[in-house]
């Protein structure tokens, strides 16, 4: 069963940096194709989607953060990690790694699942 | 950007009695290239992370219990809970994956009377 933990920053200083990284374990990300994703959760609000890398290297991002966002891998560590630049107060939330299996074939039909795992999440504050 | 609409925003059930939450898309989920529509929903309970019920539309995810079911096509779809328990409580939220970037509905906080 795979299983995700992100690290642990807690403050960042406006205009700075943050760099958080996920632990991926019980599974292998090179053999599992999976899709690795993070999203963030702004405080009392809803959830919003930050991007994802597959393939080890191919990456989406949400337009809105596409200039500060970079997702990056680390197979031989079992990681995959998340840095943001130029952070403001508007970018405090809990941040949260999370998993998206590979599209499977069952009973002749194509099965494109959901986001099935998710880590524990961290959260962020900018101040 | 696709926008989603949950209905209604919160919900207050008896234990065993049935609950629908109701989302609608901005544009058609469909995806012909698979053939899929891709809407999922998740439920976040208090203080835990979100958790994955229903994948495109109507297909339960691994361990979910079968009094969750999903519907709809195209713009419209539904979340349906035959018969709620104290552990339903949380925020349902649903999701579009068919195009970047990937959104969410505000979501629908669901509470036992």
């Amino acid at each position: 069963q795979v299983r995700l933990k992100e690290s642990k920053t807690g403050l960042v200083r406006p205009s700075q940096t943050l760099s958080l990284t996920c632990t991926v374990s019980g599974g292998s990300m090179t053999s599992s194709r999976s899709y690795w994703i993070w999203f963030r959760q702004l405080p009392g609000k809803g959830l919003e989607w930050i991007g994802y890398i597959y393939d080890m290297g191919i990456t989406y991002y949400n337009p809105s953060l596409k200039s500060r966002v970079t997702i990056s891998s680390d197979t031989s560590q079992n990681q995959f990690s998340l840095e943001m630049k130029a952070m403001t107060a508007a970018d405090t939330a809990v941040y949260y790694c999370a998993r998206k299996p590979p599209i499977s074939l069952v009973r002749g039909s194509i099965r494109n699942h959901g986001v099935d795992v998710w880590g524990q999440g961290t959260t962020v504050t900018v101040s | 950007e696709i926008v989603l609409t949950q209905t209604p925003l919160s919900l207050s059930v008896r234990p065993g009695e049935a609950a629908s939450i109701s989302c609608r898309s901005s544009q058609s989920l469909f995806g012909s290239d698979e053939g899929n529509t891709y809407l999922d929903w998740y439920l976040q309970r208090p203080g835990q992370s979100p958790q994955l019920l229903i994948y495109t539309v109507s297909y339960r995810a691994s361990g979910v219990p079968d009094r969750f079911s999903g519907e709809g096509s195209g713009t419209d779809f539904s979340l349906k809970i035959s018969r709620v328990e104290a552990e339903d409580v949380g925020i349902y939220y649903c999701m579009q994956r068919m195009n970047f970037p990937w959104t969410f509905g505000p979501g629908t906080r669901v509470d036992i009377k």
